[in-house]
């Protein structure tokens, strides 16, 4: 099974400013099946990414992925108040699909 | 518009079972899977198995063989999750999501499930 492991577990930035979260995974994740999901408090996770680095055409272009083999990317290019949020990658190329264990966004 | 609304919340004695619903709208229910993940009180996002509507395979995470039973009714483009044997580590919000290809694209608003001694 792909054990995916997230980078920091907390971030602390202003708006503004660039967001870089990293997901690692022990094996190779098939075919770059890798997404990443934002969770705000309260509120069901969404689909940022997925392909590591294909977005839903109603997600922002400031939301980027890149990635390949077992190290991949989440960039937040200037961020906005709204994106602070619990970020988790997730692979779905092979079962069981598991999600990382999540990266905290927090104001500085 | 795609649409997944799952039934209320639930409170269980140790050792009963749950049973909850996620009815699916706005997409051709039989051409996606769907994906049940829960979320424990402060704590990360579990994937649990999957199902295909289609033909009704499914596809359980190890942690909950012979627990978790995962059904579809294709007449009412619903389907169940229910899972048995509760103790108090099950408390958590049960998610199902949509999935594109097996990607998990759009999300339940989720069902509380509190499990009491």
């Amino acid at each position: 099974e792909i054990v995916l492991t997230q980078s920091p577990g907390t971030l602390s930035l202003s708006p503004g400013e660039r967001a870089t979260l990293s997901c690692r995974a022990s094996q190779s994740v098939i075919s770059r099946y890798l997404a990443w999901h934002q969770q705000k408090p309260g509120q069901a996770p969404r689909l940022l990414i997925y392909g590591a680095s294909s977005r839903p055409t109603d997600i922002p272009d400031r939301f980027s992925g890149s990635g390949s083999g077992t190290d991949f990317t989440l960039t937040i290019s200037r961020l906005e108040p709204e994106d602070f949020a619990v970020y988790y990658c997730h692979q779905y190329g092979s079962s069981p699909y598991n999600f990382g264990q999540g990266t905290k966004l927090e104001i500085k | 518009h795609v649409q997944l609304v799952q039934s209320g919340a639930e409170v269980k004695k140790s050792g009963a079972s749950v049973k909850v619903s996620c009815k699916a709208s706005g997409y051709i229910f039989t051409n996606y899977y769907m994906h049940w993940v829960r979320q424990a009180p402060g704590q990360g996002l579990e994937w649990m198995g999957i199902i295909n509507p289609s033909g009704g395979s499914t596809n359980y995470a190890q942690k909950f063989q012979g627990r978790v039973t995962m059904t579809r009714d294709t007449s009412t483009t619903t389907v169940y999750m229910e899972l048995s044997s509760l103790r108090s580590e099950d408390t958590a919000v049960y998610y199902c999501a949509r999935g594109d290809g097996i990607v998990a694209d759009y999300w339940g608003q989720g069902t509380l499930v509190t499990v009491s001694s």
